[in-house]
């Protein structure tokens, strides 16, 4: 069965740093979405994304967050300057936009540790 | 805009017994998807169970049903003969047509032996 796959499973940065998560969705799927989850928190909104642009997003993405579908396959989330904060789990999800889909596939998550 | 509202932070149930978890949601649209999502100790996110609004039916899945009512805008999850492995964060879940998805705020399930 197709997945979504996210790498890498846990990322370790400096405060200030900047990281790429990176994420490939479900061949055929149009819509992608990204969330986070502070630890012990419920799963929250940031960003989604189709036709190579930004859909929606939510107050949480501010100018330090990007997002990015570089090569077709690959769907990323660039933070350029890492606070402690952004420290949490943050999941990637795909659905393929037909009307009678209407899942979202959520990956598996990346463990984003900021020190 | 929509809001999601799990007012159980935790639930307990013992082994082979059955348990509820409620959810309700706040949403003036006519068409949106509920679901409820599982959350291991691995914290990937695992669909339990989904339902559309325009569909009166309740959505069963093996061992997990949902009382759906679209009046009251509330959205259960009934396990039933629980195990072990059911022990996980549930999520309540809306999503209006391709739109992100609003979750609750969870409920930590433990079943005992």
């Amino acid at each position: 069965e197709p997945e979504v796959t996210q790498t890498p499973s846990h990322q370790v940065t400096q405060m200030g740093q900047e990281v790429i998560l990176r994420c490939v969705p479900i061949s055929n799927h149009l819509y992608f979405y990204w969330y986070r989850q502070i630890l012990g928190q419920k799963v929250e909104f940031l960003v989604s994304f189709y036709n190579n642009e930004i859909s929606e997003k939510s107050e949480i993405f501010d100018d330090q967050f990007s997002v990015e579908r570089p090569d077709g396959s690959n769907f990323t989330l660039k933070i350029r300057s890492t606070k402690l904060e952004d420290s949490a789990m943050y999941f990637c999800a795909s659905t393929s936009g037909t009307v009678s889909s209407y899942e979202q596939y959520f990956g598996p998550g990346t463990r984003l540790t900021v020190t | 805009a929509q809001t999601v509202t799990q007012s159980q932070p935790e639930m307990s149930v013992q082994e082979a017994e059955t348990v509820t978890l409620s959810c309700t949601y706040d949403t003036s649209e006519s068409d949106y998807y509920l679901f409820w999502y599982k959350q291991p100790p691995s914290r990937q996110m695992i669909l339990v169970i989904r339902q559309e609004a325009y569909k009166q039916q309740n959505a069963t899945e093996n061992r997990f049903s949902v009382n759906f009512q679209k009046a009251a805008k509330s959205f259960s999850l009934k396990i039933s003969d629980s195990q072990l492995g059911d022990a996980a964060m549930y999520f309540c879940a809306y999503r209006n047509s391709y739109n992100d998805m609003r979750f609750g705020a969870g409920t930590r399930l433990t079943v005992k032996p």
